[in-house]
């Protein structure tokens, strides 16, 4: 069975840069796996962030950005923000039955 | 812009069924996958399956293969997922959420929570 591991936590301080990584029991995560980044703030949906492994929606902030790391996908926040504290998820699509989320990171802004 | 409205809350009784809907506008419905995803208090996303309205087959994950059943009307643009065999570890909130473009899940309805409970 796939697992797709995030890190647990990460806490970062305003204007910081971070990097939420994204890895997969089956192997490199790669552009073929389509990985996309979500944003869950609480008592909210989940908000699209990033697809595609790079590609912004209309609505992402300029200072996230998505890319391949080594054999992980991989969101970079380039000058955090107090508001980008949040829960980040990271899918992978394994075919048209599998896509599995990772477990979520939780991004403290102190 | 697409928007995604689901319906209302719901209580069920273990081993009972529910049906949730999610009713799309602003966009083309037959076209993009459909999927649902539900949340338990305090856990993370969970792909459950989805469905593209102009084939109409739906394609399940596997935990879920049997239980699940994701279904759409085109006539009034809305998807219907409905979940039998209830247990107390279906209590959960379930979004729907839409493709769109090269995007997956790019738009997400409100979420509805079910609570199974005797």
């Amino acid at each position: 069975q796939t697992v797709v591991t995030q890190e647990p936590s990460l806490t970062v301080s305003p204007g910081e840069t971070v990097t939420l990584t994204c890895a997969s029991s089956a192997g490199a995560v790669t552009t073929g796996y389509y990985p996309n980044w979500f944003q869950q703030k609480p008592g909210q949906a989940p908000r699209a962030l990033i697809y595609s492994t790079s590609n912004k929606h209309s609505w992402t902030p300029a200072r996230f950005s998505g890319s391949l790391l080594g054999d992980k996908a991989a969101l970079t926040l380039s000058g955090v923000q107090p508001e980008d504290e949040a829960e980040y998820y990271c899918l992978v699509y394994y075919g048209v039955a599998q896509l599995l989320f990772g477990g979520g990171t939780k991004l403290t802004v102190l | 812009q697409v928007q995604l409205v689901q319906s209302g809350a719901e209580v069920k009784k273990p081993g009972s069924s529910v049906k949730v809907s999610c009713k799309a506008s602003g966009g083309t419905f037959n076209n993009y996958r459909i999927s649902w995803v539900r949340q338990a208090r305090g856990q993370g996303l969970e792909w459950m399956g989805g469905i593209i309205p102009i084939f109409d087959s739906g394609n399940y994950a596997q935990k879920f293969q049997g239980r699940v059943r994701i279904t759409t009307d085109e006539s009034t643009s809305t998807a219907y997922m409905e979940l039998s065999s209830l247990r107390s570890e279906d209590t959960a909130v379930y979004y729907c959420a839409t493709d769109h473009g090269g995007a997956l899940l790019g738009y997400w309805g409100q979420g509805t929570l079910v609570t199974v409970s005797s």
